[in-house]
């Protein structure tokens, strides 16, 4: 099984809420990655964490808050967001040790008001 | 940081033809290329990847070729059929477990 689940499949915010993107995986992958996903372009990578630590940050502005509350479970909590922030947010794993081969999930698809 | 191009981008062919991508690399270092098939609403999902100590790789229609001294890697696609028609990306990685550099993605159209 090389499956990753990610809630909701949309989502409509407006500059002022908070909301948070949620990522699960059940493959004992140890590296969970955050990737944004504009109109025809190819992902571009956020976030990454490995062993639930962060270890990359791609200099992403602060209005994206990334957490890993354990090694299944990546959240990305999202506050005072611009409209230019409407994409396409997917979610990947892969396991640490071999390290390179990752799973993408579904997406959430978020427009920003 | 690592720069992965990909052409084209866009390639129709006939249904039954071959279809072939190209992308380079600018990083020495990077050595594992995965490629990606993502349809309309979904997330990428990984259809064959090679690693730097291989030069091809096959997977029943589906090849990877690798080049490390042109650092350029192809996919190849035989036979093709309606259901490939999808943007299909190339990716370089430097070291496991790092993020993926991605192409800009090829719209491939399987004409009937």
């Amino acid at each position: 099984d090389t499956e990753v689940t990610q809630t909701p499949k949309h989502l409509v915010m407006g500059m002022t809420n908070k909301k948070s993107l949620k990522c699960e995986q059940h493959m004992g992958h140890r590296a969970m990655y955050w990737y944004k996903q504009k109109a025809k372009k190819p992902p571009e990578l956020m976030f990454v964490y490995s062993y639930e630590k962060l270890s990359i940050n791609e200099s992403v502005p602060s209005r994206f808050s990334p957490e890993c509350p354990n090694s299944s479970l990546l959240n990305l909590h999202l506050h005072a967001l611009q409209p230019e922030d409407s994409a396409l947010y997917l979610c990947a794993s892969s396991q640490v040790a071999s390290g390179e081969t990752q799973y993408f999930g579904p997406g959430t698809r978020l427009l920003v008001l | 940081g690592e720069n992965v191009e990909q052409h084209p981008s866009t390639l129709s062919v006939q249904e039954g033809d071959s279809a072939v991508i190209k992308c380079t690399y600018s990083d020495s270092a990077s050595n594992y290329f995965p490629w990606y098939k993502q349809e309309l609403g979904k997330g990428p999902q990984l259809i064959i990847d090679i690693r730097s100590n291989v030069g091809e790789k096959k997977d029943q229609r589906i090849a990877v070729t690798l080049n490390k001294t042109a650092k350029h890697f192809s996919l190849h696609i035989t036979e093709t059929q309606p259901e490939d028609s999808a943007v299909y990306f190339c990716a370089a990685s430097i070291r496991g477990a790092d993020g993926l550099t991605f192409g800009k993605g090829t719209h491939l159209i399987i004409q009937p």
